[in-house]
């Protein structure tokens, strides 16, 4: 049963640097791109970067380009996501999900809350 | 930038009924590319449908999804109570990124 775990979420200050990981289970993780996807409250999902499968090659939303860092260590089964500079519209669940042969999302984690607030 | 539109934002219907989402994309893409998510409130979304019209893994075959070009469906029949939920439509692009439509939402009438 494949199965993502994420942690790391909680309030953050305005211009914090949280890490975010996702834990993963129950597939050959080395095999697949790894994305995070993130859903402000009441809102839509927003595709936030995506990691290939030996962590070499990383794409990002224009809207974290820059402040954002995804990483995974294939050794751990784990994907990371370093936020820095974190704004209040950063405010989100953060969803890790498993990248499926045909550039969509076939697994997702349970989502992690970020807040953003003084 | 390629737009995904869903319509309604908002569909009432009651158990049994067929249910008809829409997808419309500001440009023609490749139904390759084209997912379909459930999402329930306080959960992940669930993958129901990829390149268009391939039901994923254990999703049940009253879903269906159609389109090609511009427009595209996911199409429920005959409600169940598990199936009130949002809907999102998904494409791939090739910068690459992924960008989601709005939702909609199937409420209980």
């Amino acid at each position: 049963e494949v199965q993502l775990v994420e942690s790391g979420g909680g309030l953050v200050q305005p211009g914090g640097s949280p890490r975010l990981s996702c834990a993963a289970s129950g597939f050959t993780f080395i095999n697949y791109w790894m994305h995070w996807v993130r859903q402000a409250p009441g809102k839509g999902l927003v595709w936030v970067s995506r990691v290939n499968q030996d962590g070499s090659n990383t794409n990002y939303a224009d809207s974290v380009k820059g402040r954002f860092t995804i990483s995974r260590d294939n050794s751990k089964n784990t994907v990371y996501l370093q936020m820095n500079s974190l704004r209040a519209e950063d405010t989100a669940v953060y969803y890790c999900a498993k990248g499926g042969p045909e550039y969509y999302f076939d697994y997702w984690g349970q989502g992690i809350l970020v807040t953003v607030s003084s | 930038e390629i737009v995904l539109t869903q319509s309604p934002g908002t569909l009432s219907l009651s158990p049994g009924e067929r249910a008809t989402l829409s997808c419309r994309a500001s440009q023609s893409i490749s139904s390759s590319y084209l997912a379909w998510y459930q999402q329930k409130p306080g959960q992940a979304p669930r993958l129901l449908i990829y390149a268009a019209s391939s039901r994923a893994t254990g999703i049940p075959d009253r879903f269906s999804g159609s389109g090609s070009g511009t427009d595209f469906t996911l199409t429920i029949n005959r409600l169940e109570p598990e199936d009130f939920a949002v809907y999102y439509c998904q494409r791939y692009g090739g910068s690459p990124e992924w960008t989601f439509g709005q939702g909609t939402k199937v409420e209980l009438k």
